[in-house]
C-alpha cells in the first residue's frame, strides 16, 4: 500500500534563507507526488505536482521539488523564504494505476518563517 | 468564477444531532470528496464518488453519510453516531478518477463544532 512520510512536523527558518521540507513515500507502483499548501482555516492549494514527466518539477511561489526514486523521496525547497511562505504544507502520493484510488496525504509539515 | 464552495465556514451543534455540509462545484468535475482534517492528523478520506449517484466509503466512514444527486453537489451529513465529529471538513473535486489521479481542488473548509 502506497504511503508518505514528512520527516518534521516543525520547521523554522528566517525571512530570506532557504527552505527545505522533507518527504519519503512508498509505493508499489509508479506514483504521481503533489505538494500541497494550508493556510490557517483556509481549504488546500496545489503548489506542485510530479506525474512521471522530469524529475525536477517548478510549482507556484518559488518553490520546488525533485523526485528522486532511489532515495523514494520527493522533498520540497526554496531558495528564498518569505513571510507570507508561512504555512502548513503537505506531500501527497497517489498510485496512477489503479482506479478508484484517492490521494494519500501526510501529517503535514508547519513552517514558520521569522523576520 | 470557477471554484468549490463549503458552507457554512463555521458550524455549532449540540451532541445527538445530525448535521448537513454543503459542498458545490461549478468545475464540471467529475470526481468529488470529502476528508477530515484533525491536528497533527493530516487530511483522511471519508467518502469520494466518481460520478452521479455513485459513491464509495474511504478510510473513516464510519457515522457518515453522502449523497450525489447532481454533478455539481456532494453532501456530506455527520450523524450522531459519529463519535467526535468536532474537525475541520474539507470537499474537493478532480477532472477525473481513474488510472492517474489527478490533482484535487480543494473548498475553504467547514469548522464544524460540536458540544
Amino acid at each position: 500500500a502506497q504511503s508518505v512520510t514528512q520527516l518534521d512536523s516543525h520547521v523554522s527558518v528566517s525571512e530570506g534563507t532557504p527552505v527545505l521540507l522533507r518527504c519519503n513515500y512508498s509505493s508499489s507502483y509508479s506514483p504521481s507526488l503533489f505538494w500541497y499548501v494550508q493556510h490557517p482555516n483556509k481549504g488546500l492549494q496545489l503548489l506542485l505536482k510530479y506525474t512521471s514527466a522530469a524529475t525536477l518539477v517548478k510549482g507556484i511561489n518559488g518553490f520546488e521539488a525533485e523526485f528522486k526514486k532511489s532515495e523514494t523521496s520527493f522533498h520540497l525547497t526554496k531558495p528564498s523564504a518569505h513571510m507570507s511562505d508561512a504555512a502548513e504544507y503537505f506531500c501527497v502520493v497517489s498510485d496512477t494505476w489503479q482506479a478508484g484510488t484517492a490521494l494519500i496525504f501526510g501529517k503535514g509539515t508547519t513552517l514558520s518563517v521569522s523576520s | 468564477d470557477g471554484g468549490i464552495t463549503q458552507s457554512p465556514k463555521y458550524l455549532f451543534r449540540k451532541e445527538g444531532q445530525n448535521v448537513t455540509l454543503s459542498c458545490e462545484q461549478n468545475l464540471n468535475h467529475d470526481a468529488m470528496y470529502w476528508y477530515r482534517q484533525d491536528p497533527g492528523q493530516g487530511l483522511r478520506l471519508i467518502y469520494y464518488s466518481q460520478i452521479v449517484n455513485d459513491f464509495q466509503k474511504g478510510d473513516i466512514a464510519e457515522g457518515y453519510s453522502v449523497s450525489r444527486e447532481k454533478k455539481e453537489s456532494f453532501p456530506l451529513t455527520v450523524t450522531s453516531a459519529q463519535k467526535n465529529p468536532t474537525a475541520f471538513y474539507l470537499c474537493a473535486s478532480s477532472t477525473r478518477q481513474g488510472p492517474g489521479s489527478y490533482e484535487q481542488y480543494f473548498g475553504p473548509g467547514t469548522r464544524l463544532t460540536v458540544t
